[in-house]
């Protein structure tokens, strides 16, 4: 099946301590991005990924970094988590490698709260 | 950069009636305006989108409108359905030029029975 996927699902931590959410996709997609989903707020960008080895930032990319060494996965890494970063995260994947302008595929979502 | 505005924040309809949720852009270089659904606990999934070379499309009950002088673009729901409840996300996208995409902070649909 077709998908994004993200891990974990949930998760709570403490202030500082460095964590990982993993996002993996199975359609050879070129285009991946990573997203927070806050109340009022809706759907911000955070960094997104044209290619392997290629990153950018997108609105809000402040205490988040990414990597993509494989095609099918873009973790978004928090070196030194804070309060301000609990929120819903979303990755995205489309088969599109230049420019936003195909369907994005969403994952299920990571729930985070930060301590 | 650009800025995406979405309105209003939250409608109720009445289950049969039509929905209309407007959104507004600031670049004039954006060309393409997808439309997310979301339902509760899942991630957006694309409903429709439209690019700047074309005015208006429709996929059964839904339509988009664009209006590239006025910056702004519409989500037309006809004969809305209980399951059309969720929340809408417009978003724009220069494309080509640039990777980013700005969405608007999203509509509350609630289907009134």
């Amino acid at each position: 099946e077709a998908q994004v996927t993200q891990n974990p699902r949930y998760l709570i931590t403490v202030t500082g301590k460095k964590l990982t959410v993993t996002c993996s996709q199975n359609m050879n997609h070129e285009y991946m991005s990573w997203y927070r989903q806050d109340p009022g707020l809706g759907l911000r960008q955070i960094y997104y990924s044209m290619n392997v080895e290629v990153t950018d930032k997108g609105d809000v990319p402040e205490g988040y970094k990414v990597s993509r060494k494989e095609k099918r996965n873009f973790p978004l890494i928090l070196e030194s988590p804070s309060p301000n970063q609990t929120s819903l995260y979303f990755c995205a994947s489309s088969l599109s490698g230049y420019g936003v302008t195909d369907t994005q595929y969403f994952g299920p979502g990571t729930r985070l709260t930060v301590l | 950069g650009e800025n995406v505005e979405q309105h209003p924040s939250t409608l109720s309809v009445q289950e049969g009636d039509s929905a209309v949720i407007k959104c507004t852009y600031s670049d004039s270089a954006s060309n393409y305006f997808p439309w997310y659904k979301q339902e509760l606990g899942k991630g957006p999934q694309l409903i429709i989108d439209i690019r700047s070379n074309v005015g208006e499309k429709k996929d059964q009950r839904i339509a988009v409108t664009l209006n590239k002088t006025a910056k702004h673009f519409s989500l037309h729901i006809t004969e809305t359905q209980p399951e059309d409840s969720a929340v809408y996300f417009c978003a724009g996208s220069l494309g080509g030029r640039d990777d980013k995409i700005i969405f608007g902070k999203g509509t509350r649909l609630h289907i009134l029975p």
